[in-house]
């Protein structure tokens, strides 16, 4: 079935660095990509999406690019602020797009 | 407008109680899907829904019931709470995307979590 993995954390950055977080995947069929953030003690809420391939989805700075070729969706931000410390999730859905699976987390900690 | 509200927020049961968690969301989604996230791990699917009277398994069933009787409501049971169902409990909603086509390309929508203790 379709499956995403993405890079262990956590990830500790100063603030304005430059952050990338890898997420690769696995799916048959070209279903929509997504990045989720899960700040402290909240639920998760969508952060950007890609709906097919080189589509790029952008929030709130970051980006990320649908790869076909590399099967790739990596999140990237030029700068970052301590406001962006939460954890970060890849999805996509099943092959029958019933549900969502999501990757393990990748926690960023940005200090000032 | 709502979105998903998970009651309660908090819980402590002791081992063999039981409870039912409570999720109901107000932008009239057909899929719905419960989630447990353990302590520094990611999301794991417990019970899912495609609509109402319709329920099915997810990767960790065990130890939990579920039931759909209309489309906003989605309660999750826990019969006998054991130590390893501490964990924190979210719903989800999604909508199906548009007429006649596949929900590949829409999002979920996330409550605020329900954190569950057993002792």
């Amino acid at each position: 079935g379709n499956s995403v993995t993405q890079m262990e954390g956590p990830v500790t950055l100063s603030e304005e660095a430059f952050l990338t977080i890898n997420c690769t995947y696995t799916a048959t069929g070209y279903p929509s990509l997504f990045w989720y953030v899960q700040y402290p003690g909240e639920g998760l809420q969508l952060l950007l999406k890609a709906t097919k391939a080189d589509d790029k989805g952008s929030n709130k700075g970051f980006e990320a690019t649908y790869r076909k070729e590399t099967t790739s969706f990596h999140l990237e931000k030029g700068s970052v602020q301590v406001s962006d410390s939460a954890v970060y999730f890849c999805a996509l859905p099943n092959s029958g797009y019933s549900t969502l699976t999501f990757g393990k987390g990748t926690m960023l900690l940005v200090s000032p | 407008n709502a979105g998903v509200t998970q009651t309660p927020k908090f819980r402590i049961l002791k081992i063999g109680q039981s409870m039912t968690l409570q999720c109901t969301q107000d932008m009239n989604h057909n899929y719905m899907y419960w989630y447990r996230q353990d302590p520094g791990m990611g999301l794991k699917l417990i019970y899912y829904s495609v609509g109402a009277g319709i329920t099915d398994k997810g990767e960790v069933p065990n130890g939990y019931n579920v039931s759909r009787s209309t489309t906003e409501d989605f309660p999750l049971r826990l019969e006998l709470a054991a130590p390893s169902q501490t964990s924190v409990y979210f719903c989800a909603s999604r909508p199906e995307g548009s007429i006649g086509a596949t929900p590949a390309n829409t999002e979920a929508f996330f409550g605020q979590g329900t954190r569950l203790t057993v002792v």
